[in-house]
């Protein structure tokens, strides 16, 4: 069952302009969300976080947002650089599953120069 | 200076094969974790480890096995490979159990034929 969804195998965005990657989640009972990404290679690395609490944060270039009605999360670099192109992965996770991360399958960034 | 390393990097064997993957971290964390991330991308919890406690997703069989040392290593074993362990393989691990901040090794691509 894939209860993290990113329906946007990949992505192109040129330099400059607002990459915005999204993510959909089916339980309610998520409470933690993070963004990864990933060179190839590479392992994930960890990028931002939200909690539940908030319907935003923001860490340089980089914003989440939260829509918990909609179960609904998006990650917004701006402006995009050629060293963003990466895959990005969206997590969730839970008290109830020990805080363990359920991942979506991510989204290929490319950055066009 | 590499903080979660894994080896090796790759690794072709036969069905029925008994393998095993190794895994160090080098950050102090007392947490570990082996995902699998398949052919389909989903990259899925397989064991969260620390000195006291092993949770193992159920839906793992039980071929897999984790092994500890001692804190900075978790390896892991596979026995009788079968064609559908064919993914790839990372570690991670985190300061405590349930740290939502996960460093992940650069995975070990494992092919079964």
């Amino acid at each position: 069952d894939q209860q993290v969804k990113q329906n946007s195998p990949s992505l192109s965005v040129q330099e400059g302009r607002i990459s915005i990657l999204n993510c959909d989640y089916t339980n309610s009972m998520f409470d933690y969300f993070l963004w990864y990404k990933k060179y190839p290679a590479e392992g994930p690395t960890f990028l931002i976080s939200i909690s539940s609490i908030k319907d935003k944060n923001e860490d340089g270039r980089f914003t989440v947002f939260l829509n918990k009605s909609a179960k609904h999360l998006s990650l917004h670099i701006v402006p995009s650089q050629p060293g963003d192109s990466a895959v990005y992965f969206c997590a969730a996770s839970a008290a109830w599953t020990g805080n363990q991360f359920y991942f979506g399958t991510g989204t290929s960034l490319t950055v066009i120069p | 200076d590499t903080a979660v390393s894994q080896t090796p990097k790759y690794l072709v064997t036969q069905m029925g094969n008994d393998k095993s993957i190794k895994c160090e971290q080098n950050l102090g964390h007392d947490t570990m974790y082996w995902y699998k991330q398949d052919s389909k991308k989903f990259l899925k919890i397989m064991f969260s480890y620390n000195n006291k406690e092993l949770i193992i997703n159920e839906t793992v069989p039980n071929r897999f096995s984790p092994k500890s040392p001692d804190k900075a290593h978790l390896n892991l074993h596979i026995n009788s490979l079968e064609l559908g362990d064919s993914a790839v393989y990372f570690c991670a691990s985190s300061q405590v159990l349930g740290s939502y901040e996960q460093y992940f090794g650069p995975g070990t691509r494992l092919t079964v034929t």
